[in-house]
Order: C-alpha cells, then structure tokens, then sequence
C-alpha cells in the first residue's frame, strides 16, 4: 500500500463548479500535511497547509481528518485556471519532517 | 531573486554515462532537496541537505550521490546512468523541515 493514496482523475468540471479531493495516508504519525499544485511540466507549487482545525483559503478549503487518516481539498467556484494537478504531501513524523512523502496527484479540468 | 535554478533542464545520456545536476537557491534556506517524478508516482526523495556540508538519504538514493559544499548550491550525481533513471528531477530549498518547499523548473533526463 503506498503510503500517500489519491484517486488519479482526471476531473472534468465546468466553470463554477464545486469539486473536492480526498487523500489517504497510510502513516498514522503523520504529523504536517499540505496540498501543492503541479502546471503541466511545471515544478509544484505550495497551495496550502493543512490545519487540524481545518482551513480556508479563498475559494479553497482543506481539511485533516486524523482518526480516518486523510485530507481533504474543496475548491467552490471553479475557474478555468484551476485546471491542474493536486499533490497531497505528508511528512511521516515529527522526527523525521524532512521526509515528505508525496501522493502522485489528482488532474483536474475545469471547462468553460 | 531568481528563487530555485536548475541547471541543466535536459539531458540525453548514454547507460554508463555520468553526469552533475546543479541545483542553486538565493533564498538562504538551509535545507535542499532532490526529488525525481515518474508517470503515475508521487515525487519521491533522493537525498536531501539540512546545512552546508550535511547530506542525508532519502527514500531512493541508490544511484546517486549528492554534495553541499556552500549553503546556496546543491548537486546531485549519476555515476553510472541506467535507463531506470529516466525522469524529470526537481530540486527544493526550505527554511526549515515541513515549511513550505520551494521547487526549482526540473531537469528532464533521458538515459537510452
């Protein structure tokens, strides 16, 4: 079992849309978790961090659900420079932070 | 503040070959990573740095060599290139461990 699990895609939406993204993490002492966007043949980017408590970021929500081990990531209002791919990141422990295990991303489309 | 540069950004080698990746950053982080990227896999770590002339294994190092000499570069070292290391590598620089990494463009190598 790969220790950061997200379902590929691709995700086809229209603009305006609502879409949520989960991640599974095998790693119960997982400790930091974010979510990074990835262009085409571009280097990845952070998007955001992932708070216990949950955080908001604009049209992006994310969220930590530790007794289920995943993540989550909701973008309302979809625009067309959306369209890209989600990396879900986690770092294994508190003594090891500089580890971060990588998910391999979820394609999203956003259509006009 | 050109942030993460990766030089160079393609290669073409031969099996046997060897060949630097040279990975530099002007942000004054301590720690620097190497990652490589694979269709259908997350960005896996190869080595990565947590100071000037520190150097530790990642998840896949095997096939690698790494050196920090000064705190801005990073190299990254392929003595004997084989076909399994063709993929896009990625360097990253961060303030500290689970901070925010910051990506350099990549190096697509291709090993025949």
């Amino acid at each position: 079992r790969k220790e950061v699990e997200q379902d590929p895609g691709p995700f086809n939406v229209p603009e305006g849309a609502t879409v949520a993204f989960n991640c599974t993490y095998s790693n119960s002492a997982s400790q930091s978790f974010f979510w990074y966007r990835q262009d085409c043949r571009k280097e990845p980017k952070l998007l955001m961090s992932v708070y216990s408590s949950g955080n908001e970021d604009g049209r992006f929500t994310a969220q930590l659900n530790r007794a289920s081990q995943y993540i989550s990531l909701l973008i309302r209002d979809s625009k067309l420079s959306d369209s890209a791919t989600y990396l879900c990141v986690v770092t294994p422990s508190f003594y090891n932070n500089n580890d971060m295990r990588f998910g391999a991303g979820t394609r999203l489309t956003v259509k006009p | 503040n050109a942030g993460v540069t990766q030089t160079p950004k393609f290669r073409v080698l031969k099996t046997g070959q060897s060949m630097t990746l040279l990975c530099a950053q002007d942000m004054n982080h301590e720690y620097m990573y190497w990652y490589r990227q694979d269709p259908g896999m997350g960005l896996r770590l190869i080595h990565y740095s947590v100071g000037e002339g520190t150097t530790a294994k990642g998840e896949v190092p095997d096939g690698y060599n790494v050196s920090r000499l000064k705190k801005q570069n990073f190299l990254l070292g392929l003595e004997s290139a084989a076909p399994s290391q063709t993929s896009v590598y990625f360097c990253a620089s961060s303030y500290s461990g689970a901070f925010e990494q910051f990506f350099g463009p990549g190096t697509r190598l291709t090993v025949l």
